[in-house]
């Protein structure tokens, strides 16, 4: 089954404290993103990629990192989550060859940062 | 820069309403995509269309249509005779790929009730 996975999707931390959400496709799609969610903002875009190796800042980007070693995996790295990154993460994958075809989503992972 | 504007925050119709909701997009390119996605009570996202600036036929899938202006910069997408499995958040989003390599720009969403 062609899918997206979010890991973990629900975490509750301390400000200060590294923590590394995971994502995985099996599509073999080039492109990666990470978006945030929160109420009344839409989804806004942290960091894509285009293919292994290749990372972009997207609108958001302050406070994350992302690599991508592997084609199928972009994990997003908060070194050190503060309270306002409580949020809805969401990790998708795309084709695209020339254009951005469909994003294929993740199921989210609801971090919490006390 | 690239912007997308859904102006309505909530919409509340009875089953079989027709519901209309706007987008409005900004983009200097001249080639560029439009996308919507809904977000049912779930939670998950699930694409419904995309768009080149090159189309400007609407579509109509069902009970679903899009209606693409250019003139206006606008993406506006319609329920007919809505049913209470359309309640969702609904997302209008804009990628343009020549001024924005692949950055995928999102509207805030419009939440749609369907009440029985």
């Amino acid at each position: 089954e062609a899918q997206v996975t979010q890991n973990p999707r629900y975490l509750i931390t301390v400000t200060g404290k590294k923590l590394t959400v995971t994502c995985s496709q099996n599509m073999n799609h080039e492109y990666m993103s990470w978006y945030r969610q929160d109420p009344g903002l839409g989804l806004r875009q942290i960091y894509y990629s285009m293919n292994v190796e290749a990372t972009d800042k997207g609108d958001v980007p302050e406070g994350y990192k992302v690599s991508r070693k592997e084609k199928r995996n972009f994990p997003l790295i908060l070194e050190s989550p503060s309270p306002n990154q409580t949020s809805l993460y969401f990790c998708a994958s795309s084709t695209h060859v020339g254009i951005l075809g469909e994003l294929f989503f993740g199921e989210g992972s609801r971090l919490t940062v006390l | 820069a690239q912007k997308v504007t859904q102006a309505q925050t909530e919409i509340s119709v009875v089953e079989k309403e027709d519901v209309t909701l706007d987008c409005v997009y900004e983009t200097r390119d001249t080639t560029y995509y439009l996308f919507w996605y809904k977000q049912p009570p779930s939670g998950e996202l699930v694409f419904l269309i995309r768009r080149n600036s090159f189309d400007e036929q609407n579509e109509i899938s069902g009970r679903y249509s899009w209606n693409f202006q250019k003139s206006t910069s606008s993406f506006n997408f319609t329920i007919t005779a809505s049913q209470v499995v359309d309640s969702a958040v609904y997302f209008c989003a804009l990628s343009a790929p020549r001024s924005n390599d692949y950055k995928l720009s999102f509207g805030a969403g419009t939440t749609v009730t369907v009440r029985a």
